[in-house]
């Protein structure tokens, strides 16, 4: 069955970078966008970016924009989610997610989530 | 960007009666809409898609229904599971895709 798994967990200093892994595995890693999505602690979900696996072509949003750099490894079938200058309101679940086409473009397909914390 | 408003923030209902929860989008996303039920300590999940059709899996207690600006999240009769907090998503104007900021459906 279709699934994207992620890296652990991680613990990270204040001003660090973080870079969060996300595997494909399932489907064809180039048929689907790949989508990063985070939660703060008791927050709502907030859309980061994507990437298009097949060429590389990447957008984010705005509020992230100089700071977040969305990769992938086609060999790997993984998209990697690096968040640099981390402060404290980063600290957040992490979730890597697909929209399938059979779904009208919603996110059918989420990993189960990578938690980054950031303390100073 | 569109920005995705839910009501009510918090929904108390008793197993066994119906919730209806509502998701309201500053401008058309015309069908494209997107509801996703998360329960603690998991990721979110797709319920409905195209506003209304249930995805793979989901019961038939979960409709949806609406278009344009306006749209509503049923659940017919709630059973012990159904308690969580559900998101709505517009993916009609992207980017950004952007959510609802959640309604918390708690047991009364």
């Amino acid at each position: 069955q279709m699934q994207l798994v992620q890296s652990g967990a991680e613990v990270k200093k204040t001003g660090s970078s973080v870079k969060v892994s996300c595997k494909a595995s399932g489907y064809t890693f180039t048929y689907r966008y790949l989508h990063w999505v985070r939660q703060a602690p008791g927050q709502a979900l907030e859309w980061m970016g994507w990437i298009t696996p097949f060429n590389g072509n990447t957008n984010y949003a705005q509020k992230f924009q100089d700071r977040v750099t969305i990769t992938r490894d086609r060999s790997m079938s993984t998209a990697y989610m690096e968040l640099s200058s981390l402060r404290s309101e980063d600290t957040a679940m992490y979730y890597c997610a697909t929209p399938g086409i059979a779904v009208a473009g919603a996110f059918d397909i989420w990993g189960q989530g990578t938690m980054v914390t950031v303390s100073s | 960007e569109i920005v995705m408003t839910q009501s009510p923030a918090t929904l108390s209902v008793s197993p066994g009666e119906r919730a209806t929860l509502s998701c309201r989008a500053s401008q058309s996303v015309s069908s494209n809409l997107a509801w996703y039920q998360q329960k603690p300590g998991q990721a979110p999940r797709l319920l409905i898609y195209g506003a209304s059709t249930r995805a793979t899996g989901i019961p038939a207690r979960f409709s949806g229904s609406g278009s344009g600006t306006e749209f509503t999240l049923t659940i017919s009769s709630l059973q012990s599971e159904d308690f969580a907090v559900y998101y709505c998503q517009q993916y009609n104007n992207w980017p950004p895709w952007t959510f609802g900021q959640g309604t918390k459906l708690e047991i009364k």
